[in-house]
C-alpha cells in the first residue's frame, strides 16, 4: 500500500514565525487532504489539494503530484496553530491513508 | 461541508464490556468510514461502513471485535466488543461524497475518546 511520511515530526516556533511542513507519498494518488488536529482532538479540514496550489489566509499548500509530495506553509504563526498536522492521501478506492503527522507547538 | 456528530464524546469502560458509538451526518453521503487513533499516533482505518450490507474491514480488524452497522445514508454505528485496555483510543467517524462539490473530500466527526480500565 501507499506509504505517507511527514516531516519534520516535531516543530517548535515562536509566535510570528513561518514554517513549511512536508508530506511525501510513495505512489500516485487521486486525492490529498491536509488536516489540523487541535488539542481537543477535532480534525479540521485545511485543504483538499490533489495538485496545484491553494491559499486560505495565512495558510497555503502546494502539491506536486508528479514528484509525489505536498507542502503546507504556515505564515505568521499564532498559538492557536498548535496541534498536529496530518496529510492524507487516497488512490482509486477513496480510502484515505494518513501520514505520520507533524506536531507543532507555537510559543507566545 | 458535511457536519458530523458522534455520541458519546467520551466514555470510561470496564474490560470485558462493549460500547456502541453512533455517528450522524447532516446530509446523505456516499461513503462512511471508521478510524482509530491510539494515543500519540496517527489515524488507522478500521473499516468502510457500507449502506445495507456488511462493512469492509482493513487488515488487522475483524467483524467480531468491531461490528459496524449502516442502516441508511446518514447514520452508522461502531461497536467495540469485549474491550481491553489496549482498545483505549479515539474513535473517529468520517464521511465522503456530499454535499455536491465536495465529492472526494472527507470530513470527520469530533471523535469518541474511550478509556478502558
Amino acid at each position: 500500500g501507499i506509504q505517507v511520511e511527514q516531516s519534520p515530526p516535531d516543530l517548535i516556533l515562536q509566535e510570528g514565525a513561518n514554517s513549511t511542513l512536508r508530506c511525501n507519498f510513495s505512489d500516485s494518488v487521486n486525492n490529498l487532504q491536509w488536516f489540523h488536529q487541535n488539542p481537543w482532538g477535532q480534525l479540521i479540514n485545511l485543504f483538499y489539494i490533489p495538485s496545484g496550489t491553494k491559499q486560505n489566509g495565512r495558510l497555503s499548500a502546494t502539491t506536486v503530484a508528479t514528484e509525489r509530495y505536498s507542502l503546507l506553509y504556515i505564515s505568521s504563526s499564532q498559538t492557536t496553530d498548535s496541534g498536529v498536522y496530518f496529510c492524507a492521501v487516497s488512490s482509486g478506492t477513496y480510502k484515505y491513508i494518513f501520514g505520520t503527522g507533524t506536531r507543532l507547538k507555537v510559543l507566545a | 461541508s458535511a457536519v458530523i456528530s458522534q455520541k458519546p464524546s467520551r466514555d470510561i469502560c470496564q474490560r470485558g464490556t462493549s460500547l456502541t458509538i453512533q455517528c450522524q451526518v447532516d446530509s446523505q453521503v456516499t461513503m462512511m468510514f471508521w478510524y482509530r487513533q491510539q494515543p500519540g499516533q496517527s489515524l488507522t482505518l478500521i473499516a468502510t461502513a457500507n449502506q445495507g450490507s456488511e462493512a469492509t474491514y482493513e487488515s488487522g480488524f475483524v467483524i467480531d471485535k468491531f461490528p459496524i452497522s449502516r442502516p441508511n445514508l446518514t447514520f452508522s454505528t461502531l461497536t467495540v466488543s469485549n474491550m481491553s485496555p489496549e482498545d483505549s483510543s479515539i474513535y473517529l467517524c468520517s464521511a465522503q461524497g456530499a454535499p455536491e462539490g465536495y465529492g472526494n473530500e472527507q470530513f470527520f466527526g469530533p471523535g469518541t475518546r474511550l478509556t478502558v480500565l
